[in-house]
């Protein structure tokens, strides 16, 4: 197993449904990151939360940190066609390091 | 305006020539990073970049690859002799305080 694995690696739901996606680490870290990538395109940052922080939320967007099973969720409300997208959790050890990422859940929206 | 401007957004290379992708972080950040995503894959970490100085780098970053920041402001990657391997999206990263900001991206395209 590698630092930062997601899990589903794929998720289909319907528009309105909510969307969790999990992620494990291996290593102690110094914050968390999940970004969107659409399709070819770059990677748009999202929610960043810090070792010492358990849970964020902005917007329809809530992020869960667990450092005791080094584990980390991201829960989109209300999803629509448009969160359709490759979504990553990166990992830093430390303040300003190099961000190591995991394989992504591609997410799936229906209209 | 983008915290980070990649250019080009799209380069098509013979196999053995040199390419240069360039980034523009454009606030007065001391930490830069290249990563790298070959097509259907995670991002990989390439190398960070302090003070004008390499401060880390993968096993990726080999000799074939190098990293300048010139003029104090555009921030390169170089890839000598591109090998078809090479082709992937190359993602160009600042840090602001603990959150990395990424650029869109250039995907190389070796043939």
């Amino acid at each position: 197993s590698q630092q930062g694995e997601e899990d589903p690696q794929a998720l289909s739901i319907q528009e309105g449904e909510n969307a969790t996606m999990n992620c494990s680490y291996k290593t102690s870290i110094n914050n968390l990151q999940w970004y969107r990538q659409n399709s070819g395109r770059g990677l748009v940052h999202l929610i960043l939360i810090r070792s010492n922080e358990r849970e964020k939320h902005s917007g329809r967007l809530r992020v869960t940190l667990d450092t005791s099973k080094k584990s980390s969720s991201l829960l989109i409300t209300a999803s629509r066609a448009a969160d359709t997208a490759s979504y990553f959790c990166a990992t830093a050890r430390t303040n300003a390091g190099k961000s190591t990422f995991g394989d992504g859940t591609t997410l799936t929206v229906k209209p | 305006e983008p915290e980070v401007t990649q250019t080009p957004s799209h380069q098509v290379t013979q196999m053995g020539q040199e390419v240069i992708l360039r980034c523009v972080p454009i606030s007065n950040h001391l930490y830069f990073y290249w990563y790298r995503q070959i097509l259907g894959q995670k991002v990989e970490f390439l190398v960070s970049f302090y003070n004008n100085e390499i401060s880390e780098k993968s096993e990726i970053f080999d000799d074939q690859f190098s990293v300048e920041r010139p003029d104090g402001s555009n921030f390169t990657l170089k890839i000598r002799s591109t090998k078809l391997e090479d082709s992937a999206m190359y993602f160009c990263a600042r840090q602001g305080g603990t959150e990395a900001f990424f650029g869109q991206g250039t995907r190389l395209t070796v043939v």
